[in-house]
């Protein structure tokens, strides 16, 4: 059963506008959200993250939005640039334990930026 | 930094033959984790470190062995490797008290 889900496997997007991508997950115990990026034949490239303490987090153009009660979460791309297309993965962790949580992966979403 | 390496960039392995991924970090990161990702499919874990001389398995472990005689190092050996061990396979590492990883380029193994 999927605990990380990434409804939407791509999105297309006029440079300059908003990007919007999505994320929902059903572990209730989840208090770590992260934003991969992922060009072709690369690793994935961490983007920015959010702690369950927080509903907002801001990095330059890019913002996550945290909705607890609804386990969703979203990033926001503003402006959209064409350099941006790439897959972007979701990612939720559990602290336990004394670990520091692995990481539970969305199938990815592939953000297509057009000029 | 060099961050993550991971070598080799690609390999192809015939049923039945063994090999081993190499993977290492210059970061000084306690935690390392390897994961596989299949076409259209996110990152699964296949064992993690966190680490040296303690490992432990992830979602997908079937298959595969790992060790971590180094803070830098940790190799996965695949034994009598399989179709359904072709994929890509992403090595990461992280620092303790963070959840955030950082990922090497990546091996693409197919077998046949």
């Amino acid at each position: 059963d999927q605990q990380v889900k990434q409804n939407s496997p791509s999105l297309s997007v006029q440079e300059g506008r908003i990007s919007i991508l999505n994320c929902d997950y059903t572990n209730s115990m989840f208090d770590y959200f992260l934003w991969y990026k992922k060009y072709p034949a690369e690793g994935p490239t961490f983007l920015i993250s959010i702690s369950s303490i927080k509903d907002k987090n801001e990095d330059g153009r890019f913002t996550v939005f945290l909705n607890k009660s609804a386990k969703h979460l979203s990033l926001h791309i503003v402006p959209s640039q064409p350099g941006d297309s790439a897959v972007y993965f979701c990612a939720a962790s559990e602290f336990y334990g004394g670990s520091q949580g692995n990481l539970i992966f969305g199938k990815g979403t592939k953000l297509s930026v057009k000029p | 930094n060099a961050g993550v390496t991971q070598t080799p960039k690609f390999r192809i392995l015939k049923i039945g033959q063994s090999m081993t991924l190499q993977c290492a970090q210059d970061m000084n990161h306690n935690y390392m984790y390897w994961y596989r990702q299949d076409p259209g499919m996110g990152l699964k874990l296949i064992y993690y470190s966190v680490g040296a001389g303690i490992t432990d398995k992830g979602e997908v472990p079937n298959g595969y062995n790992v060790s971590r005689s180094t803070t830098e190092d940790f190799p996965l050996r695949l034994e009598l490797a399989a179709p359904s061990q072709t994929s890509v396979y992403f090595c990461a590492s992280g620092p303790s008290g963070r959840r955030e990883q950082y990922f090497g380029p990546g091996t693409r193994l197919t077998v046949t």
